[in-house]
Parts: C-alpha cells; structure tokens; sequence
C-alpha cells in the first residue's frame, strides 16, 4: 500500500505569510494527488487535483506543485478564512490520506 | 452537480453491525466511477475504508478488510456499507465519496452500548 507522509504536522502562521505544506508518498503516484482543507465539523474541501489543478471556486492564493513522489501546497498569502487543517491524499492506487497539517494563528 | 448523502443509525452497540447507505443523486451509480467510503474518528485523521465500481469489483483497506462489506444497488441508486463486530475504535464521522471532487457532508456513527 501507498504511504502518504505529510510534514509539519503543525504550522504557525501569521495573516499575509506563505506556507508551503509539503507531502511525500511511498511511492510514484504520477500527478494523482489532491490537496484538501477541512474545518472542524465539516467534511473536506477539495483544494488542488491532480497535483496542481486549482478546483473552480478556490482562491489563486492556493497552488500545488509535484509529481511522482514529492508535492507541495503553497498559500501565498494566508488569510483569515485559512486556518484549517490540510490533508493530502492520493489517489493513484486506491485511496491513502496524509496526517493532516494543522494550520493555526501565530 | 453531483450529490452524495449518507444516511444510517447513530448509535451501534459494541459487537454489532455498522450499516450505512450513500445515496446519489446527479449521476448514474452506473457510471464508470468507483464509489468510495472513508471515515475519520474524532480529533484525528482520513481513513480510507473501501471502494466499489458499478461492475460490482471492490477494494478494500488491508487492516478493515475482514469486517468491511461495500456493496451497490444500481436499482436504488446508491451504494452502502456493512462493518461487523464494531468496537469504541470504528467510532467516527463516515464519509461517501465519487472521486476527490464529491464528497458527503459525513455521518456521525458513535458506538457504544
């Protein structure tokens, strides 16, 4: 099975700053990543697929970069509405999520 | 637009069955996609469960799959899942899932007796 190793686990941040969250599998998965934000009590919300590809709706503050086994997500200049905690997860062979980075307010 | 909703009991005693059902609206179950469950117990993280194709093929997750059953009704147009012999740990928000762009809202299935 694909092992999804997502690093850090926990990332202090301030309004304005870039963040770049970074995302690590097993083994090659191609352009099959996606990249979510999950606030508490809700279900996940689609970010980034296939690795870079901006889901309509989100913000272009928000970009994913990588392939094969390397990935990141970058916020270029966090806002308010960002502190969440943000999963990677692919989708290559079967399903495997990452631990989740938790985004929260310096 | 596609729309997925989980619906089942709340509440599973220790030793029972987890029964849920996704219904889908917005797109044939008889499409060439794969139908997915993933729960996530409070506080923590995703966990894939499983997936079924409309062709009846299923996936499941090495460390549930001895419990796990996902099955589909194209008749019904939704798809569901059977967990058996539940502890405190299958405690969790169950998510149904067509691809990383639809998603449930989730169901809360607590188990205790």
């Amino acid at each position: 099975d694909i092992q999804m190793t997502q690093s850090p686990s926990t990332l202090s941040a301030s309004v304005g700053d870039r963040v770049t969250i970074t995302c690590r599998a097993s083994q090659n998965i191609n352009k099959w990543l996606a990249w979510y934000q999950q606030k508490p009590g809700q279900a996940p919300k689609l970010l980034i697929y296939e690795a870079s590809s901006l889901q309509t709706g989100v913000p272009s503050r928000f970009s994913g970069r990588g392939s094969g086994t390397q990935f990141t997500l970058t916020i270029s200049s966090l806002q308010p509405d960002d502190f969440a905690t943000y999963y990677c997860q692919q989708y290559n062979s079967y399903w495997a999520f990452g631990q989740g980075t938790r985004v929260e307010i310096k | 637009q596609v729309q997925l909703q989980e619906s089942g009991p709340g509440l599973v005693k220790p030793s029972g069955t987890l029964s849920l059902t996704c219904a889908v609206s917005g797109d044939s179950i008889s499409s060439n996609h794969w139908w997915t469950w993933v729960r996530q117990p409070p506080g923590k993280g995703l966990e894939w469960i499983g997936e079924i194709h409309y062709s009846g093929y299923t996936n499941y997750n090495m460390s549930l799959k001895s419990r796990v059953t996902i099955s589909i009704d194209n008749s019904k147009t939704q798809f569901s899942l059977s967990l058996t012999s539940v502890t405190a740990a299958d405690t969790a928000v169950y998510y149904c899932a067509r691809s990383p762009r639809y998603w449930g809202q989730g169901t809360l299935v607590t188990v205790s007796s």
